[in-house]
């Protein structure tokens, strides 16, 4: 089973910054790569497929990159309704694993 | 607008069995595959079963196989998950989810719904 490890854990950034999320594959999954958001007491979000295509209706301040193993969500100015836990999700290798979160909090 | 409205969860006893619903609309349900999706209090996503458009394929998590059963009535737009020998490990909340792809699984999740709580609990 695949091993998807985010950083960090938790992620301060003040409004209108940009901020960098990690996720790293523990062996290669070329770029079946996908971001979900994450809002309390809501179900996730797709955000990016592809490791960077962007989903339907996602605004073009989500950006993802990276292949094989290391892959980044750049989010270019932070809106006050990003603020959620981010989840990446390899789905290459059967079953598909999710890393353990990113929680983005406001600085 | 898709939806995806989950029930049927509750409180259980260790030992017993329950049975998720999922009722979708504004989709093509007969060409989705559909997944459920589980996320313990706290914690991270975990799949936990898939089923393909037509049911002819359906794969568990390694954690369930033997105890949940996937499955899906296309004339009533309706998956299912069929939940026994319930352990306190089961605890979460169990999302449908629908898959990115038509026919072909592509195994990452478009759309979910809201979630229904399962608690197994003595």
């Amino acid at each position: 089973e695949i091993v998807m490890t985010q950083s960090p854990v938790t992620l301060s950034v003040s409004p209108g910054e940009r901020a960098t999320l990690s996720c790293r594959a523990s062996q290669s999954i070329s770029s079946k790569l996908a971001w979900y958001q994450q809002k309390p007491g809501q179900a996730p979000r797709l955000l990016i497929y592809g490791a960077s295509t962007r989903a339907t209706g996602v605004p073009a301040r989500f950006s993802g990159s990276g292949s094989g193993t290391d892959f980044t969500l750049t989010i270019s100015s932070l809106q006050s309704e990003d603020f959620a836990v981010y989840y990446c999700q390899q789905y290459d290798n059967w079953p598909g694993t999710f890393g353990q979160g990113t929680k983005l909090e406001i600085k | 607008q898709v939806q995806l409205v989950e029930s049927g969860g509750g409180v259980v006893q260790p030992g017993r069995s329950l049975r998720l619903s999922c009722a979708a609309s504004g989709i093509t349900f007969s060409m989705s595959g559909m997944h459920w999706v589980r996320q313990a209090p706290g914690k991270g996503l975990e799949w936990v079963a898939v089923i393909s458009h037509d049911g002819g394929d359906k794969y568990y998590a390694d954690s369930v196989k033997g105890r949940f059963t996937i499955s899906r009535d296309n004339s009533q737009y309706t998956l299912y998950l069929q939940m026994n020998s319930l352990r306190a490990e089961d605890t979460a909340v169990y999302y449908c989810a629908k898959d990115h792809g038509g026919y072909f699984l592509r195994y990452y999740f478009d759309s979910w719904g809201q979630g229904t709580l399962v608690t197994v609990s003595s």
